[in-house]
């Protein structure tokens, strides 16, 4: 899985947008990128995924650039809600992974946001 | 819904117990994991089951067991737990050609 390279921590006023990056330089043609995120005291919560053209969903919309080298995860009007540690994954498709002990999926630290009221 | 149900949000066991920590999902899903979170540490793979009766070692198997007696159920045992295995666990589970996983809330453990 090609590594990914967030920021530790990020601010956002309450209801501006947010605009996490995720940095994924070494992504291959098959490979997908997947955003989750985790509030406090809970389990990671799947918010978006995408391969090439950009994707919306009730709770995000993800960014990607063109080269895929980068990806961009807006949440279009943050609440204090919103408030969590996000993580980018790059990742191919489960059912292309023929050796199964591959399947499990690796959480990097992600981006705290912390949405400001 | 996908539910994921871990059966304990919060255990105290002393040194050198026998620890279970049970895991439910009710969508049918192939695989299933369990993870460990430590702060600075993140999130990190114990053990993942693919199929009933198969199990698989994540990063860090090293003082865990797993048993996957129906396709429902992903149990993670402590055979004598350490003080150095307080942590938060979480059981995830994902259809066999998915990456969405769906967690449960955790189960927050300490180990006196």
């Amino acid at each position: 899985d090609a590594k990914t390279t967030q920021p530790p921590s990020m601010d956002c006023a309450e209801g501006r947008a947010a605009n996490l990056p995720c940095n994924h330089s070494t992504i291959s043609g098959n490979e997908y990128v997947y955003w989750y995120r985790q509030i406090h005291s809970q389990g990671p919560q799947y918010i978006i995924h995408g391969l090439k053209n950009n994707e919306t969903n009730e709770m995000a919309s993800l960014i990607i650039t063109e080269d895929r080298k980068s990806s961009t995860l807006i949440l279009p009007h943050a609440t204090l809600r919103d408030t969590a540690v996000y993580y980018c994954i790059v990742r191919v498709i489960a059912a292309e992974l023929m050796d199964t002990g591959r399947r499990a999926l690796t959480f990097g630290s992600g981006t705290r946001l912390q949405v400001q009221p | 819904d996908v539910k994921v149900t871990q059966s304990s949000r919060y255990l105290v066991k002393r040194t050198g117990e026998k620890v279970f920590l049970e895991c439910v999902q009710d969508m049918d899903h192939e695989n299933m994991f369990w993870y460990r979170q430590d702060p600075g540490l993140g999130l990190r793979l114990i053990y993942f089951s693919y199929d009933v009766k198969m199990k698989e070692k994540g990063d860090i198997p090293e003082g865990y067991s797993v048993s996957r007696e129906k396709k429902e159920r992903f149990s993670l045992i402590l055979e004598s737990a350490s003080t150095n295995q307080t942590s938060m666990y979480l059981c995830a589970s994902t259809a066999r050609a998915d990456n969405v996983l769906t967690f449960g809330a955790g189960s927050r453990l300490t180990v006196l």
